[in-house]
């Protein structure tokens, strides 16, 4: 069991906006950047956001992140069925960030 | 442009020790910053964090799985090597390893993954 708890699954029409959260505690999230990641089926994870709401080169400004408190939270609009995946957060952990950790994942299906 | 592959043994026996090698391209693990992590998943669940290590030989690890872990590097050939030992059947995962540099003053975790090695564990 993840000390990130996201909800296990989440559901949207093509075109509408979707939220996934990501609650932590003061030693990861509260003290910590949050990023997050896209697992399509049979992949390897691909970075999303980075420093909470930062996108890499190539990914779409559909995808947003935002943090507060203990709690991160990912944002999808204009949904795609490309989009059905699972999504992860992850951020440091423990003393001076000792370790990395990552929520136990979100399903997100695009009906 | 930055590729990562996992390779090693895909069948282990129980209390065996796991050595899988990470072998890259694109980056130097001599570079500042960089870092190069280890993740599991097992079928039909959730990413598990187990180790990384830096340019510079720090190394970090899972809590739950520190008593079981080794990771090394060994730069001139482009290579990660994390061994785990006394594997049992719930250590069947996919064992990826995966990339992570700065951008300047921004830290890109994991922004470059292997493609994963399923690891099975069974007599």
């Amino acid at each position: 069991q993840s000390v990130l708890t996201q909800p296990p699954s989440v559901s949207a029409a093509p075109g509408q906006k979707v939220t996934i959260s990501c609650s932590g505690s003061s030693s990861n999230i509260g003290s910590n950047f949050v990023s997050w990641y896209q697992q399509l089926p049979g992949t390897a994870p691909k970075l999303l956001i980075y420093e909470d709401n930062k996108r890499p080169s190539g990914i779409p400004d559909r995808f947003s992140g935002s943090k507060s408190g203990t709690s991160a939270t990912l944002g999808i609009t204009g949904l795609q069925t490309g989009d059905e995946a699972d999504y992860y957060c992850g951020t440091w952990d423990g003393t001076l960030s000792a370790f990395w950790v990552f929520g136990g994942g979100t399903k997100l299906t695009v009906l | 442009q930055i590729t990562l592959r996992e390779s090693g043994p895909t069948l282990v026996k129980p209390t065996q020790t796991l050595t899988l090698t990470c072998t890259f391209s694109g980056f130097s693990l001599t570079a500042n910053g960089v870092f190069v992590a280890w993740t599991r998943q097992p079928p039909g669940k959730a990413l598990e964090w187990l180790a990384l290590i830096y340019w510079d030989d720090d190394k970090r690890f899972s809590p739950a799985l520190k008593t079981r872990l080794t990771i090394t590097k060994d730069t001139s050939k482009h290579q990660v090597f994390l061994t785990m030992t006394n594997m049992d059947p719930v250590d069947t995962a996919t064992y990826f390893c995966a990339h992570s540099a700065y951008s300047g003053y921004d830290l890109l975790p994991f922004d470059h993954w292997g493609q994963g090695l399923l690891v099975t564990v069974s007599s």
